[in-house]
């Protein structure tokens, strides 16, 4: 079983719409939960954390679900330029940072 | 500005040839990881070293090698034993402190065997 599992889309949006990403985790011990983004042919970029309480960052929000093991992000008012993919990466220790496949959004106009 | 830099961009390998990925970075940063990515895939960990001169294996270190002789630096070999080495590499480094840091990467080596 996979550490980290993600839907890999695409997701095909219009703009302004809101859209939701899901991901699981297997192990029960996870610690740190981030949302990066990665753009076509370029290295990852920290989007947020994932904190126990939820967070936002202006239109993204994140959420973790300890007892159903599974992160989520929540993007409102979809912009072009959130075409990506979003990695979601979880952590058991401090050591290996587990990383999804990715979930592909597209922003049509 | 302090970040990651990967050298080179873009690397052909011949068959049978080892190569050397380079990765410096001026955060300060303790700890340091190279992951490979293959296309629709998620990132795997070859190697990563927590402090100088001591480093660990990832989930598929077989056929690659490092050294940390420095903290800003984390050189990666490929080596020829390594099968399938065409794939998109990237370092990363974080401070080796609690988990809520995550990775800052660098802008990733493509590496092409001919």
């Amino acid at each position: 079983r996979k550490e980290v599992e993600q839907d890999p889309g695409p997701f095909n949006v219009p703009e302004g719409a809101t859209v939701a990403f899901n991901c699981t985790y297997s192990n029960s011990a996870s610690q740190s939960f981030f949302w990066y983004r990665q753009d076509c042919r370029k290295e990852p970029k920290l989007l947020m954390s994932v904190y126990s309480s939820g967070n936002e960052d202006g239109r993204f929000t994140a959420q973790l679900n300890r007892a159903s093991q599974y992160i989520s992000l929540l993007i409102r008012d979809s912009k072009l330029s959130d075409s990506a993919t979003y990695l979601c990466v979880v952590t058991p220790n401090f050591n290996k940072f587990y990383f999804g496949s990715g979930t592909k959004l597209n922003v049509k106009p | 500005d302090g970040g990651i830099t990967q050298s080179p961009k873009y690397l052909f390998r011949k068959e049978g040839q080892n190569v050397t990925l380079s990765c410096e970075q001026n955060l300060n940063h303790d700890a340091m990881y190279w992951y490979r990515q293959d296309p629709g895939q998620g990132l795997r960990l070859i190697y990563y070293s927590q402090i100088v001169n001591d480093f660990q294996k990832g989930d598929i270190a077989e056929g690659y090698s490092v050294s940390r002789e420095k903290k800003e630096s984390f050189p990666l070999t490929v080596t020829s034993a390594q099968k399938n080495p065409t794939a998109f590499y990237l370092c990363a480094s974080r401070p080796n402190r609690d988990g809520i840091y995550g990775y800052t990467f660098g802008s990733g080596t493509r590496l092409t065997v001919v």
